[in-house]
């Protein structure tokens, strides 16, 4: 049973505009969320992070969202650059389950010029 | 350094024949060490991890076994390759004490 879900497979955007990822979770006990970044053949990359004590966090051009009644949470690049075409995975776990992440299927980006 | 060591990159295997992933890592002793595998349009999966020398916990049933004979190396086993065995294998480790992982590079195997 999917406990993250990415629904959105890929996402197209133009260089400088704003690329806007999104993860569900299922789990209410997961109380720390993480996005990777994912290029072919290289292991994920973390790029940013957001406990359930907080509702923002912003670091550089990347900005995650939590909306814990929701359990969703986004990222948003702004602006997004040709770089950061790669695959984004959202992640989750619980304090007390420190390591075991569930892990969405990711979403492609590709930033077009 | 925080570095992940995986070999091979890539392997293709017959189903049937046996396995062996090696993961070595660099940095602090007494890492919290991890297996995940990304099956094809999935999401990726903990197999297994390891808090110390001799201690493996298992996430899910499977195929698959791991061993940590050595504080910074840890290894992932098969006796006998299913198909549903192909995937991408990643090793990773806690930067610190409740921070994020960081992975390897991965191992792309394919099973025929």
């Amino acid at each position: 049973d999917q406990q993250v879900k990415q629904n959105s497979p890929s996402l197209s955007v133009q260089e400088g505009r704003i690329s806007i990822l999104n993860c569900d979770y299922t789990n209410s006990m997961f109380d720390y969320f993480l996005w990777y970044k994912k290029y072919p053949a290289e292991g994920p990359t973390f790029l940013i992070s957001i406990s359930s004590i907080k509702d923002k966090n912003e670091d550089g051009r990347f900005t995650v969202f939590l909306n814990k009644s929701a359990k969703h949470l986004s990222l948003h690049i702004v602006p997004s650059q040709p770089g950061d075409s790669a695959v984004y995975f959202c992640a989750a776990t619980a304090t007390g389950d420190w390591g075991k992440f569930q892990f969405g299927a990711g979403t492609q980006v590709v930033v077009t010029p | 350094s925080q570095t992940i060591h995986q070999w091979p990159a890539t392997l293709v295997q017959p189903v049937g024949s046996p396995l062996s992933l090696e993961c070595t890592v660099e940095g602090t002793s007494n890492p919290n060490l991890y297996w995940y595998r990304q099956a094809a349009g999935r999401g990726l999966q903990l197999l297994f991890y390891s808090v110390g020398i001799g201690q493996i916990s298992s996430e899910v049933p499977q195929n698959l076994s791991a061993s940590r004979p050595q504080d910074r190396q840890f290894i992932l086993s098969s006796k006998k390759l299913l198909l549903s065995d192909s995937g991408f294998y990643l090793c990773a480790r806690e930067q610190d004490t409740n921070s994020p992982l960081h992975f390897g590079n991965g191992t792309r195997l394919t099973v025929t």
